[in-house]
């Protein structure tokens, strides 16, 4: 079974660019998460999607970063313009739609914002 | 206001012994738990979980154990391998729909 992908891995931007990255959830699973990880920080949920509707973004930072599921499968998360305090690893992960199903996590896109 | 707490940043155990590594939680609303290792330019690996019906679950070498009342749980390696090297991120969530939340992570060396 293939896993979340992520891409790009790294991504070098100057602040006020703007940048996007892409996620494709493990086959089947209807729930997705985007979280952001800032170094020595545990990763903090920016938003969840249930199919193609947003069930949580309310750490969401909505003046710059939106994001979207439009068919329900792959996702796209997008800063514009970015911060400094936007370097961070952006994860992406996908689980069942069952109570308690195990989230599994994409290798992470780095983002650092000079 | 951290509501999954991980107080040592680091941990270092000989190969062959014991790791135990522990995790506190301030949401008396938090009912399921679980580990997660993450390894350098890698995602976080699920490892094991425990739901608050239980007070421990075993997988192998990973067995997690909860205490409600002191609103702790731990994480047992045993026996600890060079392998286990790596961050390990305790998380919690509590009701429907509600969010996983992290701790900040502690990172366990085991020493050949």
């Amino acid at each position: 079974e293939a896993g979340v992908a992520q891409s790009p891995r790294y991504k070098i931007i100057e602040k006020r660019q703007s940048v996007a990255f892409w996620c494709n959830p493990i086959s089947g699973h209807a729930t997705l998460y985007w979280y952001q990880q800032i170094l020595g920080q545990g990763p903090k949920l920016l938003i969840q999607f249930q199919n193609n509707g947003v069930v949580d973004d309310s750490q969401l930072p909505k003046d710059r970063f939106s994001a979207e599921r439009l068919k329900g499968v792959d996702s796209t998360l997008k800063i514009q313009p970015a911060k400094l305090e936007d370097s961070a690893v952006y994860l992406c992960a996908s689980s069942g739609r069952r109570y308690q199903e195990t989230q599994y996590f994409g290798p992470g896109t780095r983002l650092l914002v000079l | 206001d951290q509501q999954v707490k991980q107080n040592s940043p680091s941990l270092s155990v000989q190969e062959g012994r014991i790791s135990i590594l522990n995790c506190d939680y301030t949401n008396s609303m938090f009912d399921y738990f679980l580990w997660y290792k993450k390894y350098p330019a890698e995602g976080p690996t699920f490892l094991i979980s425990i739901s608050s019906i239980k007070d421990k679950n075993e997988d192998g070498r990973f067995t997690v154990f909860l205490n409600k009342s002191a609103k702790h749980l731990s994480l047992h390696i045993v026996p600890s391998q060079p392998g286990d090297s790596a961050v390990y991120f305790c998380a919690a969530e509590g009701g429907a729909n509600s969010k996983l939340t992290f701790g900040k992570g502690i990172t366990l060396s085991v020493r050949p």
